[in-house]
């Protein structure tokens, strides 16, 4: 069975630190990782990896994959308060009429303390 | 990337009544998927909504209570049917592609 694990479920931190969220993956078929922050209701799009070893950076927040080892992290620099969110690791996959769906992990809630 | 429209933004309904969620898109898109997200959960996906032919659902979901409907390229509806408190959870449309997976703006859905 499909299944995408992130770690941990839930940090709470203070403002200017740095945090590492981690998301592992059993998925057949994988075809690219996404991040995505949710404040509210709609997830937000950060960032899309397909190949292994290459970073992705937006601002404070970068993102790596590895392939071989089935896992992504994100990490976050510098935080702020406008961090504090649910943060969802999700694995495009799937087969037959499902191909190409999201499977989403359980998400890491982030804290952030001023 | 693709923009969605979806609605309504919230809704509180009877228990045993339905509810039809719609979601617009600006660009045609060849697969449409809908998702629920119960309280404290993560987003499991319902089925996936393709023009010209019957969504396809995911195990634990059900045609008769989740009617789709795809009438175009640009288009969806979801009907949650003979709700029960259970159904209580957001509900979000997502198209996807090259460029990423793009989410409506959530419909919190409250069924008392």
């Amino acid at each position: 069975e499909d299944k995408v694990v992130q770690s941990p479920l839930s940090l709470v931190v203070h403002e200017g630190d740095t945090v590492t969220l981690n998301c592992s993956y059993e998925v057949t078929n994988f075809r690219s990782l996404l991040w995505y922050k949710q404040e509210k209701k709609a997830p937000t799009f950060l960032f899309m990896l397909t190949s292994s070893g290459i970073e992705k950076k937006s601002g404070r927040l970068s993102s790596i994959l590895d392939k071989k080892e089935l896992f992504s992290i994100l990490n976050i620099t510098a935080t702020q308060t406008g961090d504090s969110a649910v943060y969802l690791c999700a694995v495009v996959g799937g087969y037959g009429g499902s191909q190409g769906n999201l499977i989403f992990g359980k998400g890491t809630k982030l804290s952030v303390k001023p | 990337s693709a923009v969605i429209s979806q609605k309504p933004s919230r809704d509180i309904c009877q228990r045993g009544t339905s509810l039809t969620i719609q979601c617009q898109v600006d660009s045609q898109v060849t697969m449409m998927f809908w998702y629920r997200q119960q309280p404290g959960q993560s987003l499991t996906l319902i089925a996936t909504a393709n023009q010209g032919s019957e969504a396809t659902y995911e195990s634990g979901f059900v045609i008769d209570k989740f009617p789709i409907s795809r009438p175009n390229l640009t288009f969806s509806t979801l009907t949650v049917s003979n709700m029960s408190p259970e159904d209580s959870s957001i509900y979000l449309c997502s198209v996807g592609g090259y460029f990423g997976y793009t989410f409506g703006s959530g419909t919190r859905l409250t069924v008392v």
